[in-house]
């Protein structure tokens, strides 16, 4: 099946400090979903982008699916930025999302 | 409703001793997925369902594990002769549509498995 790679696997920044996290994947992707899990276990769904680029307020992602990479832009990290992001791939006919194994970033203030 | 429920939130089972866990997906979401997540780990895709049939249910781990559908809704997933190294965090996530759709998840808060 696809390999999802993530990095940095943990990351600490200081609050107000900015950062991108990067996610590779082995195989074409028709489906690329970028997680945040917070501290309390809760996953919410920050982009679905299996190409271009996508802005939402302090965050934004792009994804290159030629080149087979995604990446998250973290700008003026909060300590409520604090937490697990996943990516997540879905390549051809597979059914199932597959997960990477996550980059745990902790904001310090 | 407004977003997937997961019961119960928190379950604390003997060994040996049979669990169910429920996910109410969105209401319209016809695909819907059960994931689970060992302490600091990542998520470990177990069954997809779209509708009512489960077109994949590779991850499923052994054959003490198994999940329903019915009405295109609600899903149970049922855990028998539970073992301690099935204790998780079971989620469940479900989307507007599966297969050859792509759409984003919307995830559960996820029923916290302790099996003791």
């Amino acid at each position: 099946g696809i390999q999802v790679e993530q990095s940095p696997p943990d990351l600490i920044l200081q609050e107000g400090a900015n950062s991108t996290l990067r996610c590779n994947f082995s195989d074409s992707v028709n489906n690329l979903q970028w997680f945040h899990q917070n501290p309390w276990g809760q996953l919410i769904n920050l982009f679905y982008i299996p190409s271009g680029t996508k802005q939402n307020g302090r965050l934004s992602a792009t994804t290159v699916a030629t080149e087979r990479y995604s990446l998250l832009y973290i700008s003026s990290s909060q300590t409520t930025d604090s937490g697990v992001y996943f990516c997540a791939v879905k390549a051809g006919g597979y059914q199932k999302v597959t997960f990477g194994t996550g980059t745990k970033l902790q904001v310090i203030p | 409703g407004a977003g997937v429920s997961q019961s119960p939130s928190n379950k604390v089972t003997e060994k040996g001793k049979d669990v169910e866990l429920r996910c109410d997906p969105i209401s319209g979401h016809t695909a819907l997925y059960w994931y689970r997540q060992s302490l600091g780990q990542g998520l470990e895709f177990l069954i997809y369902f779209q509708g009512n049939s489960a077109p994949d249910k590779s991850g499923l781990p052994s054959d003490r594990f198994s999940a329903e559908r019915t009405g295109g809704s609600v899903s149970t997933l049922t855990i028998q002769r539970t073992q301690q190294e099935d204790s998780a965090v079971y989620l469940c996530a479900s989307s507007l549509a599966g297969g050859a759709s792509n759409y984003g998840y919307t995830f559960g808060s996820g029923t916290r498995l302790t099996v003791v």
